[in-house]
């Protein structure tokens, strides 16, 4: 199956910092979705981006599907920005009958 | 808030005993997927319905089991519970099969 690398595994920043976060995947996609996991194990909806860039707030990710990678950028972090992120795939191969894979995340921990 | 209801919240169960977990979708998803969330397994795929039909399986048990009913809520069925079943099992929703996918709070399960 589909193989989704995320990295790096853990971050620790000071609030304020900037980051980016990475993720490869193996095979083409149909979906590509970010998602952050907070303290209460909350999977919250960042992006759906199988291509393309995308913006919300502080936060924008970018898909480059022809080279199989997505980044996600988190501006001027806040403490409440700490959690896994998450990034899931839906293969292109799965025929639309599938699930989402996930890497196994980027542990971001967010100083005051 | 998702809009994907996911109850209970928790659930403590013993060895060997079986449990429901009961889903509903957003209004207007017809697709229901099921997810396990474990420390050593991550986050697994384990199996999705389609406006009431199964349509993939993912690395689910035999031990498991699910449907999804006419009103398009789902329930998961897990029995001869071990211990390793104790795991965060999530639900989500979405309109079609590779739409945007959201996830209910979850249900946390210790199987003592």
């Amino acid at each position: 199956g589909i193989q989704v690398e995320q990295s790096p595994p853990d971050l620790i920043l000071q609030e304020g910092a900037n980051s980016t976060l990475r993720c490869n995947f193996s095979d083409s996609v149909n979906n590509l979705q970010w998602f952050h996991q907070n303290p209460w194990g909350q999977l919250i909806n960042l992006f759906y981006i199988p291509s393309g860039t995308k913006q919300n707030g502080r936060l924008s990710a970018t898909t480059v599907a022809t080279e199989r990678y997505s980044l996600l950028y988190i501006s001027s972090s806040q403490t409440t920005d700490s959690g896994v992120y998450f990034c899931a795939v839906f293969p292109h191969s799965g025929g639309g009958a599938d699930g989402l894979t996930f890497g196994k995340g980027t542990h971001l921990i967010i100083q005051p | 808030d998702s809009g994907v209801t996911q109850t209970p919240k928790h659930l403590i169960t013993a060895t060997g005993q079986r449990v429901t977990l009961r889903c509903s979708p957003r209004s207007g998803d017809l697709s229901v997927y099921w997810y396990q969330q474990s420390l050593d397994q991550g986050l697994q795929f384990l199996i999705q319905y389609y406006n009431g039909e199964e349509r993939a399986k993912g690395n689910i048990l035999e031990r498991f089991s699910a449907q999804q009913f006419p009103d398009l809520h789902s329930e998961l069925n897990l029995s001869s519970l071990e211990l390793g079943d104790s795991a965060l099992y999530f639900c989500a929703s979405s309109v079609g099969q590779q739409e945007t996918q959201y996830f209910g709070p979850g249900t946390r399960l210790l199987v003592l």
